[in-house]
């Protein structure tokens, strides 16, 4: 049980357009649902928490417009790079939480990897 | 604020020797406190959680983690590493934001398993 995942797990995409990566929790509800980044060899950044229904808080320094979040069901959550450059290039994971006594627990999504040329 | 510092970013050991990863937190009160590992081109997987429960945790795959307060420290260990735990291993501090709580990841250490 509380699988996460992730579609595309790859995408390559042309300087200037925009790129739609899905989340989706597969085997339970989740109430609140998180959008990481990972550079190469480095940690992964928390940049925005999205609750269903909800417009997503983001993390200091994350560009709200130029990462969209929707939180449209308790299953599903998009990011959406709009405009994206070469530094966008990124290894992006999300996570699900279940919420109420589980609140702590996160299930993690296998990434996207982000290629922008 | 919360913070952990994994003091390690390499660890290299034999097969079928002891595994220390040290992690070393930072709360203002009673932390909630993970391990996870990443293989390459996967999915973070829990290791373990300390809660506030037991001290001595017992996570999957053989791995254990002792939360001691006296030295701020959740050092991650298993008594003989295998080929398959070659993998990046994350120290991880929560916080709670109401209806979830926030993951603050630690730096990571590269786990590597020679013959």
């Amino acid at each position: 049980g509380a699988v996460v995942s992730q579609h595309p797990s790859w995408v390559i995409c042309k300087s200037g357009t925009s790129v739609k990566i899905e989340c989706r929790s597969l085997d339970f509800q989740a109430t609140t649902m998180f959008w990481y980044r990972q550079f190469p060899k480095q940690s992964l950044m928390l940049m925005a928490t999205s609750n269903e229904g909800s417009k997503a808080t983001y993390e200091q320094g994350v560009e709200k417009d130029k990462f969209l979040i929707n939180h449209a069901s308790l299953t599903l959550s998009t990011l959406t790079v709009t405009s994206a450059h070469p530094e966008d290039s990124s290894f992006y994971i999300c996570s699900a939480s279940p919420g109420g006594r589980a609140r702590e627990t996160q299930y993690f999504g296998p990434g996207t990897r982000l290629l922008v040329l | 604020a919360q913070s952990v510092t994994q003091l390690d970013s390499h660890v290299s050991v034999s097969e079928g020797t002891p595994v220390l990863l040290r992690c070393n937190y930072s709360s203002s009160y009673s932390p909630s406190l993970f391990w996870y590992v990443q293989h390459p081109n996967k999915g973070l997987q829990l290791l373990l959680k300390y809660t506030s429960a037991a001290t001595l945790v017992k996570g999957i795959n053989g791995f254990e983690a002792e939360f001691k307060k006296s030295e701020t420290s959740f050092h991650l260990t298993k008594p003989s590493a295998h080929m398959s735990d070659a993998a990046e291993y994350f120290c991880v501090v929560s916080f709670s934001t109401g209806t979830a709580s926030k993951l603050t990841f630690g730096t990571g250490t590269r786990l590597q398993v020679t013959l």
